[in-house]
């Protein structure tokens, strides 16, 4: 049984190019969510996806920051135009659609970890 | 808005010793759940327990255990005779049961648990 798959693991852009990173949820699972952990810091909320609907993109940066979760394939999160700021690292978890809001454990992948030079 | 603290931002011991990383939440809801995840060093995130706001039983599993009080908005963990490999990042976490946010957490900023041999 398959985790939730992350790729690349890792990924080097210079300023200006472009990042997407991939998610692949667990078997059974509908429900996305992205996180994003800087240097030292703890895991902060960037979006929330179901298939083919974006629900929750509260924490999303207003400009350059893109996700969908297409009907088939994985989700992806699309940074245009990084800049240093962006070097991070990159979080997806999966939930499978419960009974109740909120209950579900997330499952998370290992992470894709962005440098911008 | 929901937000977690710990305010334990390092806490080094020496194996056998027991440890206790806090956690305090803020939310409006009544029924909310509490999470904690472990973060190796090797960057991955180990879903650790959940708890819903109705059930104040304290938890133990194996050298783990917790101890929820919502008269102090409370969700403390505490690992009985550490080990090295109980050194990670622990984070704490928040998720209100709302259908529009479906199970988005709201992390602490996480203590690094170092134990030393």
């Amino acid at each position: 049984n398959a985790g939730v798959m992350q790729n690349p693991r890792h990924l080097v852009r210079r300023r200006g190019q472009e990042a997407r990173l991939r998610c692949s949820p667990m078997k059974g699972h509908s429900h996305v969510y992205w996180y994003r952990q800087l240097p030292e810091e703890g895991l902060k909320f960037m979006v929330y996806l179901q298939k083919e609907n974006i629900i929750d993109e509260s924490g999303m940066p207003k400009e350059r920051f893109s996700a969908e979760f297409p009907k088939e394939g994985p989700s992806i999160l699309r940074i245009q135009q990084v800049v240093r700021g962006d070097s991070a690292a990159y979080f997806c978890a999966s939930s499978p659609m419960g009974a109740r809001a909120g209950a579900n454990v997330l499952t998370f992948g290992a992470g894709s970890r962005l440098t911008v030079l | 808005a929901q937000k977690v603290t710990q305010a334990q931002t390092e806490i080094s011991v020496v194996e056998k010793e027991d440890v206790t990383l806090d956690c305090v939440y803020e939310t409006r809801d009544t029924t909310y759940y509490l999470f904690w995840y472990k973060q190796p060093p090797s960057g991955e995130l180990v879903f650790l327990i959940r708890r819903n706001s109705f059930d104040e039983q304290n938890e133990i599993s194996g050298r783990y255990s917790w101890n929820f009080q919502k008269s102090t908005s409370s969700f403390n963990f505490t690992i009985t005779a550490s080990q090295v490999v109980d050194s990670a990042v622990y984070f704490c976490a928040l998720s209100e049961a709302r259908e529009t946010s479906g199970s988005r957490l709201t992390f602490g900023e996480g203590t690094q648990l170092t134990v030393n041999p």
